[in-house]
């Protein structure tokens, strides 16, 4: 199984500011990895897959970089709405699909 | 739109079962492999289960491998998750949750709002 990290457990960033969260996969996933973000009290939704691609709808301070083991998402402008709980997930060796523990984003 | 709505939750006795349901809308549900995924409360996301577009490739967790079933009416536009032998640790918002592949990616495009399952006696 696959084991992701993801760093740190809670980020607090002040509004308009650059917020890097961080993943770890136990070995090399290639671009096989997703980022959620999810809202207090509503789903996951899907943020970048493939490592890098932003999926429909996400705007464009959202950055997904990396691949291998190392991963980034990046918000270039920190924005109120942004506030959330951050997963990374892989899906390059499956069964199972594992997520990382999640990254709690706040502002400052 | 594309439209994901679980029904089925509630409350049960350690031991005992609940159906699961998944009612899609707004895609072409037989064309996509589709996921279950679960989230105890505070904590983070674990994935249940997986079934391929027709129905033929089912993969599990194995926390619930044994107990749990997926399955899928493409039909109904449905997905189903048959739980048993509930424990007290299967408490958990269930999720199911769109794959943009026919056999299974992995990545999940779309989620629904989930179903509350608690496990107490």
């Amino acid at each position: 199984e696959i084991v992701m990290t993801q760093s740190p457990a809670t980020l607090s960033v002040s509004p308009g500011e650059r917020a890097t969260l961080s993943c770890r996969a136990s070995q090399s996933i290639r671009s096989n990895l997703a980022w959620y973000q999810q809202k207090p009290g509503q789903a996951p939704r899907l943020l970048i897959f493939g490592a890098s691609t932003r999926a429909i709808g996400v705007p464009a301070r959202f950055t997904g970089s990396g691949s291998g083991t190392e991963f980034t998402l990046t918000v270039s402008s920190l924005q109120s709405e942004d506030i959330a709980v951050y997963y990374c997930q892989q899906y390059n060796n499956w069964p199972p699909i594992t997520f990382g523990q999640g990254t709690r984003l706040e502002i400052k | 739109e594309v439209h994901l709505l679980e029904s089925g939750g509630g409350f049960v006795q350690p031991g005992g079962s609940l159906r699961l349901s998944c009612a899609a809308s707004g895609f072409t549900f037989r064309n996509y492999a589709m996921t279950w995924v679960r989230q105890a409360p505070g904590k983070g996301l674990e994935w249940v289960s997986i079934i391929g577009g027709n129905g033929d490739s089912t993969y599990y967790a194995d926390s619930v491998k044994g107990r749990f079933a997926i399955s899928r009416d493409n039909s109904k536009k449905t997905l189903y998750l048959e739980i048993n032998s509930l424990r007290v640790e299967d408490t958990a918002v269930y999720y199911c949750a769109r794959d943009p592949s026919f056999y299974g990616s992995g990545s999940l495009d779309v989620w629904g709002q989930g179903t509350t399952v608690t496990v107490s006696s």
